[in-house]
């Protein structure tokens, strides 16, 4: 079983949709839960971290939920600039090593 | 300014050669990775520095070398390079922000 499991999609979406991915991971003692994003050909950023109370960042929202071991994130309103792949990403360990999921592959259309 | 960077970008050599990748970051943190994406897309991470010391090492084969001359400086060495060395490497840095990490553009390195 991988570490980190997603929805490898792609998702192909209208402008304006409400779009969800969701992930999970293996390791139960995890520490830190991320979202990256990967445009084609570019080095992953960072799109938020993921706390147990949820949060939201504009159109964006991730939850944890640690029982599940589950991750999720809601895109609300999608742009067509929102095109890219998203990355659940989760850090275990002092060294802070991070685990990342193959992606889900998001394709927003006008 | 570039905060990661890394060179070159594109490397294509043949397979049984040794090549290098550098990596500088400007941004004072101290933990340096690097990461190798295969075809499929799947980002793994293969070393990391603290402070100049080895800290994570995966189970990478051991043609591949890393090397911190200091704090701002980690480099990837590769030697007698395989096919299957194909892929693009990322280096990236350990921000103050708890976990962040910031990636450099990325090398593409083919092997022929």
């Amino acid at each position: 079983r991988k570490e980190v499991e997603q929805d490898p999609g792609p998702f192909n979406v209208p402008e304006g949709a409400t779009v969800a991915f969701n992930c999970t991971y293996s390791n139960s003692a995890s520490q830190s839960f991320f979202w990256y994003r990967q445009d084609c050909r570019k080095e992953p950023k960072l799109l938020m971290s993921v706390y147990s109370s949820g949060n939201e960042d504009g159109r964006f929202t991730a939850q944890l939920n640690r029982a599940s071991q589950y991750i999720s994130l809601l895109i609300r309103d999608s742009k067509l600039s929102d095109s890219a792949t998203y990355l659940c990403v989760v850090s275990s360990g002092g060294y802070n090593k991070l685990i990342f999921g193959a992606g889900t592959r998001l394709a927003v259309h006008p | 300014d570039t905060a990661v960077s890394q060179t070159p970008k594109y490397l294509v050599t043949q397979m049984g050669n040794d090549k290098s990748i550098k990596c500088e970051q400007n941004l004072g943190h101290d933990t340096m990775y690097w990461y190798k994406q295969d075809s499929k897309k799947f980002l793994k991470i293969m070393f990391s520095y603290n402070n100049k010391e080895l800290i994570i090492n995966e189970t990478v084969p051991n043609r591949f070398s890393p090397k911190s001359p200091d704090k701002a400086h980690l480099n990837l060495h590769i030697n007698s390079l395989e096919l299957g060395d194909s892929a693009v490497y990322f280096c990236a840095t350990r921000g103050q922000v708890p976990h962040e990490q910031y990636f450099g553009p990325g090398t593409r390195l083919t092997v022929t």
